[in-house]
C-alpha cells in the first residue's frame, strides 16, 4: 500500500519569491514514481513535475525543482520566482512500478500575493 | 496534446436517481480512472479499468458502478444517489502503466450535487 502525506493544508508567497511545499510518501515498491500536480481554480489538474526514484539526480522544469530524498521517502517542490499564476492546489502523489494507481496526498493550497 | 473530456461540468440530481458520468479520452490509453475529491481528503480512486471490459475497484467502490465497453470511453454509474456522493468527479486516462509510469492525464471534473 501507498500513503502520500503533504503536511501543509495552505501557504502563501509573494510574488518572486520561493516557496517549497512539502510532502512524504510511504510505499513498499522498490521501482516508483512520484509527482507533482497543479490544480488552478479552473480545476483542470496538469503535471507540474516527475520523478522516478531509480533516479538520483532530482528533477527539473524551469521554476519547479524537487528535492527528493529517497532514504527519508521525501519529495518536496520548489516554486522559484513566483508569480500570480502559480496560485493553486498542488497535489503530490505517488505511483507504484507495479500497479496503475495513483495515490494522491490531501493537497496544498499555495496563493501567491502581488 | 492528450485529451480527457468529461461531458458534464455541473449536474444537479435528486436523491434515488441513477447517475452517469461519461468521460472520453482522444489518446489510445489503455488505463482510464475515476476519483473522487472533496475538500480536505485529496482525490480518491473509485474505480479504474486497465483494457475494454476490464475494472478494478479503487479505495471507495461503494455505491458507484463503471462501464468500459470501448477503449476511449469510462463511464461512472451511480445507481441510487445519495447526498454523500455530492462531489467533484475527475476522469483521467494513461498509457499502459507497466514499470514505466505513465503520465496520467484529467479531464476538468464533473460537480455533481446531489439533492
Amino acid at each position: 500500500a501507498q500513503t502520500v502525506t503533504q503536511s501543509q493544508p495552505e501557504m502563501s508567497v509573494q510574488e518572486a519569491e520561493t516557496v517549497t511545499l512539502s510532502c512524504t510518501y510511504d510505499t513498499s515498491e522498490n521501482n516508483y514514481y512520484l509527482f507533482w500536480y497543479k490544480q488552478p481554480p479552473s480545476r483542470q489538474m496538469i503535471l507540474v513535475i516527475r520523478q522516478e526514484a531509480y533516479k538520483q539526480q532530482n528533477a527539473t522544469e524551469n521554476r519547479f525543482s524537487v528535492n527528493f530524498q529517497k532514504a527519508a521517502k521525501s519529495f518536496s517542490l520548489k516554486i522559484s520566482d513566483s508569480q500570480l499564476g502559480d496560485t493553486a492546489m498542488y497535489f503530490c502523489a505517488s505511483l507504484g512500478g507495479s500497479n496503475y494507481k495513483l495515490t494522491f496526498g490531501k493537497g496544498t493550497l499555495l496563493t501567491v500575493n502581488p | 496534446d492528450v485529451k480527457v473530456t468529461q461531458s458534464s461540468r455541473y449536474l444537479v440530481k435528486r436523491t434515488g436517481e441513477k447517475v452517469f458520468l461519461e468521460c472520453v479520452q482522444d489518446m489510445d490509453h489503455e488505463n482510464m480512472f475515476w476519483y473522487r475529491q472533496d475538500p480536505g481528503l485529496g482525490l480518491r480512486l473509485i474505480y479504474f479499468s486497465y483494457d475494454v471490459k476490464m475494472k478494478e475497484k479503487g479505495d471507495i467502490p461503494e455505491g458507484y458502478s463503471v462501464s468500459r465497453e470501448k477503449k476511449e470511453r469510462f463511464s461512472l454509474i451511480l445507481e441510487s444517489a445519495s447526498t454523500n456522493q455530492t462531489s467533484m468527479y475527475l476522469c483521467a486516462s494513461s498509457l499502459w502503466a507497466g514499470p514505466s509510469g505513465n503520465t496520467i492525464y484529467f479531464g476538468e471534473g464533473s460537480w455533481l450535487t446531489v439533492v
